[in-house]
């Protein structure tokens, strides 16, 4: 399965400021997906990462505020924008294989606390 | 849409026990349909991926189920120990390679 490695792990920032999250994979993927986790919830979809095309977003997000960067098929970038409290969460960046019938894997995540 | 639930929320067992986590889904147009394990502050490690022309799928202690009809899937696990502690998540594919999340199970083994 294919090894994902998410930077940074944790930070704490201040209220108004921009966080941009990295995701490495070890190996070509056709999708990424990038979630929320919000405190004690279960995942949350936020985008889909297409890669060389703006990402496909869920009902209730939008790219102003979580602008997403897919330049090739190993590495992505989510980025949270204009950062307030009710943004502190874990978010996860995951990937599929060639296809929809291939099982989904997820890095360990980037818990954002902000301030 | 699709809608994910999975009962119970909490689950405590002594350890040695076999036990069962559910996952209802409301849309049974589905590729398949995934359980997961979280583990406190970390991310989701992949326990069993079931096709939807499968009926179940096993490793080790773990047996996933798929009934796909009625919209459910189950996960056994035999002769739990205090290491299955974690959050169990059913994840349901129905679109595009995009998958809808339950709520989880926390189980905790006590010794």
């Amino acid at each position: 399965s294919a090894v994902i490695s998410q930077k940074p792990s944790r930070d704490i920032c201040q209220r108004g400021t921009s966080l941009t999250i990295q995701c490495q994979v070890d190996s070509q993927v056709t999708m990424m997906f990038w979630y929320r986790q919000q405190p004690g919830q279960s995942l949350t979809l936020i985008a889909t990462a297409n890669q060389g095309s703006e990402a496909t977003y869920e009902s209730g997000f939008v790219i102003d505020k979580f602008p997403i960067s897919r330049p090739n098929l190993t590495f992505s970038t989510l980025t949270v924008s204009n950062m307030s409290p009710e943004d502190s969460s874990i978010y996860l960046c995951s990937v599929r294989g060639t296809d929809s019938n291939q099982p989904q894997h997820f890095g360990d995540g980037t818990r954002l606390s902000i301030l | 849409k699709q809608e994910v639930t999975q009962i119970p929320a909490a689950l405590s067992v002594p350890e040695g026990e076999n036990l069962v986590l559910n996952c209802s889904f409301t849309d049974s147009a589905i590729y398949n349909l995934q359980w997961f394990r979280q583990d406190p502050g970390k991310g989701l490690t992949s326990l069993l991926l079931i096709q939807s022309s499968q009926r179940e799928q096993t490793s080790g202690r773990l047996n996933a189920s798929l009934d796909k009809s009625s919209g459910r899937s189950t996960l056994y696990i035999a002769a739990s120990q205090p290491g299955d502690s974690a959050t169990y998540l059913c994840a349901v594919n129905t679109n595009a390679g995009k998958s809808t999340f339950g709520d989880g199970t926390t189980l905790t083994v006590k010794p």
